[in-house]
């Protein structure tokens, strides 16, 4: 079974600068996708950014990008020039990738979430 | 573009009453979920489903049911609400080996 664990239940900002949120996992698995969702308070899950477990380039959606380290199981998300429309709850996901093993029927794991505020 | 529908977004019911809240995805995807969100806890998964008629325990499936007759539609019961059933519930969809999810907008269940 996979855990995910993200420690830092609240998180806060100021407008334009950077925070990075930490998320550490666990799993037997090498092949899986790791995501970071964004839940603002219309409650409606967003998915920011998806890093696939066998690429070693780090992904980066505009002003999000995560910082993927397997050995040490480890996948932060990085918010450069916050905005106030980031305030929101965030979630670290896992998911085991489907493949000759059987499929994952895109099951996922998340973390325990950590609220962001983003201050003017 | 993908839509999950939740048709109930606040509901309230007493204990020992039966609950359903159903759930409907318009992509024809196969796989579809239901999960619940609490405070600190994070999402987590109560019922799956792949098929039609096939479903799958999650990791807290206690106290629920799921019934998924129809491909679109997959609705998850409460066959006698419970006060610790209080929660938010959020209905999930994707392509059977897809790794895309859609998401509804949540159900906010208070049982009293």
């Amino acid at each position: 079974a996979q855990t995910v664990t993200q420690s830092q239940p609240e998180m806060s900002v100021q407008e334009a600068e950077t925070v990075t949120l930490s998320c550490t996992y666990d799993t037997s698995e090498s092949n899986y996708y790791l995501f970071w969702y964004k839940q603002p308070p219309s409650r409606q899950m967003i998915l920011v950014i998806r890093q696939e477990a066998y690429k070693q380039q780090n992904a980066t959606e505009n002003r999000f990008s995560v910082n993927f380290q397997k050995a040490a199981k480890s996948f932060s998300l990085k918010i450069s020039d916050s905005q106030l429309g980031d305030t929101a709850m965030y979630f670290c996901a896992f998911m085991k990738r489907s493949g000759a093993g059987g499929t994952s029927y895109g099951k996922l794991t998340f973390g325990q979430g950590t609220i962001l505020t983003v201050h003017p | 573009d993908v839509k999950v529908t939740q048709s109930s977004r606040y509901l309230v019911k007493r204990t020992g009453e039966k609950v359903f809240l159903e759930c409907v995805q318009d992509m024809d995807h196969e796989n579809m979920f239901w999960y619940r969100q609490d405070p600190g806890l994070g999402l987590r998964l109560i019922y799956f489903s792949y098929d039609v008629k096939m479903k799958e325990k999650g990791d807290i499936p206690e106290g629920y049911s799921v019934s998924r007759e129809k491909k679109e539609r997959f609705s998850l019961i409460l066959e006698s609400a419970s006060t610790n059933q209080t929660s938010m519930y959020l209905c999930a969809s994707s392509r059977f080996s897809g790794n895309t999810i859609y998401f509804g907008e949540g159900s906010w269940l208070t049982v009293v």
